[in-house]
């Protein structure tokens, strides 16, 4: 499987925009790109997948150039419950197995 | 999405026991995963729970360790035996819902906290 590769961590405030940016080099013809966000005490929650170009949803947009080897996940204005672990992954089907890397750590501050 | 419940959602639990960890999903769905996720670590995938046939197991991880069951499309078990300190951890499942297109995504429970004395 491939692997991603994102920064450890991440510092922003209220009200920005916040761009956490993945790598893939590697990422497999079939492969989809999906974010999930993690807060303490709870399982990761999906937020986003795409294959290629833009997709936005009501919470984030992904960005994902020509040869798909990297990935921007974009959160417009966000707020302190923003702050959270964010995970890249790489996935082929509904049936294959993903593997989380180790996610950034997103700190929103005041 | 689906609705995941685990149960229990955590336990303190002594070595050499042995705890059971309950999935239990709204919907009927194919595929469904038992993860850990270690203190301040990343998820780490453990197996695939398969409806009617023993689990598939990741590297590092064995069935006399981590039996799993799969009695049908709603529900599954994660035991974990002969409990040790090193077993401190959150355990998760996840499960793939139905839907149009071959790349449905997973959608976690919130998890199973164990600590071990």
């Amino acid at each position: 499987l491939a692997k991603t590769t994102q920064p450890i961590s991440m510092d922003s405030y209220e009200g920005q925009e916040v761009n956490i940016t993945c790598s893939h080099n590697n990422i497999a013809t079939n492969d989809y790109i999906t974010w999930y966000q993690q807060f303490p005490s709870q399982g990761p929650r999906f937020i986003i997948q795409g294959y290629k170009t833009k997709v936005t949803n009501e919470v984030a947009s992904l960005f994902i150039p020509a040869d798909r080897k990297s990935s921007t996940l974009s959160l417009p204005r966000v707020s302190l419950s923003d702050t959270a672990v964010y995970y890249c992954l790489l996935g082929g089907s509904s049936a294959s197995k993903i593997i989380f890397g180790s996610g950034t750590r997103l700190s929103i501050r005041p | 999405s689906a609705v995941i419940s685990q149960k229990p959602s955590r336990d303190i639990c002594q070595r050499g026991t042995s705890l059971t960890i309950q999935c239990q999903v709204d919907s009927q769905v194919t595929m469904m995963f038992w993860y850990r996720q270690q203190p301040g670590q990343s998820l780490t995938l453990i197996a695939t729970a398969n409806q009617g046939s023993e689990a598939t197991y990741e590297s590092g991880f064995v069935i006399d360790k981590f039996p799993i069951s799969r009695p049908n499309l709603t529900f599954s078990t994660l035991t974990v035996s002969n409990l040790s300190p090193e077993d401190s951890s959150i355990y998760l499942c996840s499960v793939v819902v139905e839907g149009q297109g071959n790349n449905q995504p997973q959608h976690f429970g919130d998890g199973t906290r164990l600590s071990i004395l």
